[in-house]
């Protein structure tokens, strides 16, 4: 299957710092691409829609200014956690659409605001 | 996009087959059913998906019923690595991109 990474796997950072999160499809080229969070022990749940040359759609509820996605190139999407909070902790997952049928997944970004 | 219902959790003892249910009763004609399953910790993995007609890979099959108003994901010869949340999830893939993800099922598969 296709192959999705994100960076950094882990991090930990202190609280109103901001945090950036890359995500690459790595052997594909996708126009569209997927921000999701995760908190323990719950399903994951889509924050927006990122599609490359324009602006995200963020999904009900998400705050656009604190989750900045940034879709520059047709392998690389980026989120920005700004000002992170504790509450902010989560674990982020990424996806990537090819061909406009099936979507691949990173394997996740867990984030700890101390 | 059609909701789905998938039990909350099912066990399988090695080396058995896996059946995991699910239940799309509102699919629509252009929607295809999709399985993913997340292992602990990393992100969900692509399995397997079709529109009505059953579907093979090296990692399961899949089983539409004429109605298309269910499913069944098979694991041939489930192994400890199977174990993992499977979610299915029903889309249009000519329209809205995102995928919808439920509950999904609890697979446990015992030594």
């Amino acid at each position: 299957g296709a192959v999705v990474s994100q960076h950094p796997s882990w991090v930990i950072c202190k609280s109103g710092t901001s945090v950036k999160i890359e995500c690459r499809s790595l052997d594909f080229q996708a126009t569209t691409m997927f921000w999701y969070r995760q908190f323990p022990k719950q399903s994951l749940m889509l924050m927006a829609t990122s599609n490359e040359g324009s602006k995200a759609t963020y999904e009900q509820g998400v705050e656009k200014d604190k989750f900045l996605i940034n879709h520059a190139s047709l392998t690389l999407s980026t989120l920005t956690v700004t000002s992170a909070h504790p509450e902010d902790s989560s674990f982020y997952i990424c996806s990537a659409i090819r061909r406009s049928e099936t979507q691949y997944f990173g394997p996740g970004t867990r984030l700890l605001v101390l | 996009d059609a909701k789905t219902t998938q039990p909350t959790s099912m066990d399988c003892a090695e080396g058995r087959a896996a059946n995991l249910p699910c239940n799309h009763s509102t699919i629509s004609g252009n929607e295809y059913v999709y399985w993913y399953r997340q292992i602990h910790s990393q992100g969900p993995q692509y399995i397997i998906h079709g529109l009505k007609n059953n579907e093979t890979n090296e990692m399961a099959s899949l089983i539409i019923t004429e109605d298309r108003k269910s499913s069944t994901l098979i694991l041939p010869h489930a192994t400890l690595r199977d174990t993992a949340v499977y979610y299915c999830i029903v889309r249009d893939p000519q329209g809205a991109q995102k995928l919808v993800f439920g509950q999904g099922t609890r697979l446990t598969i015992n030594p």
